[in-house]
């Protein structure tokens, strides 16, 4: 079956530019997580949801991120006012279950890059 | 900030021969995961460990984990040079807001094999 996917593959953004990132997660699938992954770096959490509920946002750099799951599936990842600081790739992952026991089920993730 | 670190940070290998990657963590866990990212895959689960078991595998895939020493190691045996990747643990965060949990991925071993 279709695996998480992500879109776009490639965003480039001026300085101060608004940005949203898609993820669509594998059908049936309760978890979804954000991370940020900057490079020669692990991923890092940035929000959890439970299907349509964000459990935890305590990852997120700052109130310019915003995540919503409104319908439980397809997810929105959006950064606004970008800087700099906010080049990195961002994946989205997601779960069958509620814990973290669960494998996670990567996207091939957004190379965002901030001009 | 994250827990795991992985050592050490390079690997160059030939073919055939085995590869040893190690990854400490600060606190405890429940379980502790590797994963695979390399540009064409993108970032795969391999194995989850959980804090009761000490050694697991799967086909060329050998996990350790010593919850005293709070360390982990991954063996490959007889390398490809389809195992040329990164690779990361990452451990279990019980989050306090929610109780729900996050992964926490190391920096993770740039592991190369030569053909």
């Amino acid at each position: 079956g279709a695996g998480v996917s992500q879109s776009p593959r490639y965003k480039v953004a001026k300085r101060g530019q608004d940005v949203a990132l898609r993820c669509d997660p594998i059908s049936g699938h309760v978890s979804l997580f954000w991370y940020q992954q900057a490079l020669g770096q692990g991923p890092e959490f940035l929000t959890y949801f439970q299907n349509e509920a964000q459990l935890d946002k305590s990852g997120l750099p700052s109130d310019r991120f915003f995540a919503e799951r409104p319908e439980g599936s397809v997810s929105t990842l959006k950064i606004q006012r970008t800087q700099q600081e906010d080049s990195a790739v961002y994946l989205c992952a997601s779960s069958l279950g509620v814990k973290v026991s669960y494998e996670q089920y990567f996207g091939p993730g957004t190379r965002l890059t901030v001009t | 900030s994250q827990q795991g670190e992985e050592d050490p940070q390079a690997l160059s290998i030939q073919e055939g021969e085995n590869a040893t990657m190690n990854c400490s963590y600060k606190t405890s866990i429940n379980n502790l995961q590797w994963y695979r990212q390399n540009s064409g895959r993108g970032l795969v689960h391999l194995i989850l460990i959980r804090s009761n078991e000490r050694e697991k595998h799967s086909g060329r895939l050998r996990v350790t984990l010593d919850t005293s020493k709070k360390s982990s190691s991954l063996l490959i045996t007889a390398s490809r040079a389809a195992d040329t990747a990164s690779y990361f643990c990452a451990t279990d965060l019980l989050l306090t807001q929610g109780g729900s949990e996050k992964l926490v991925f190391g920096k993770g071993t740039k592991l190369t094999v030569n053909p």
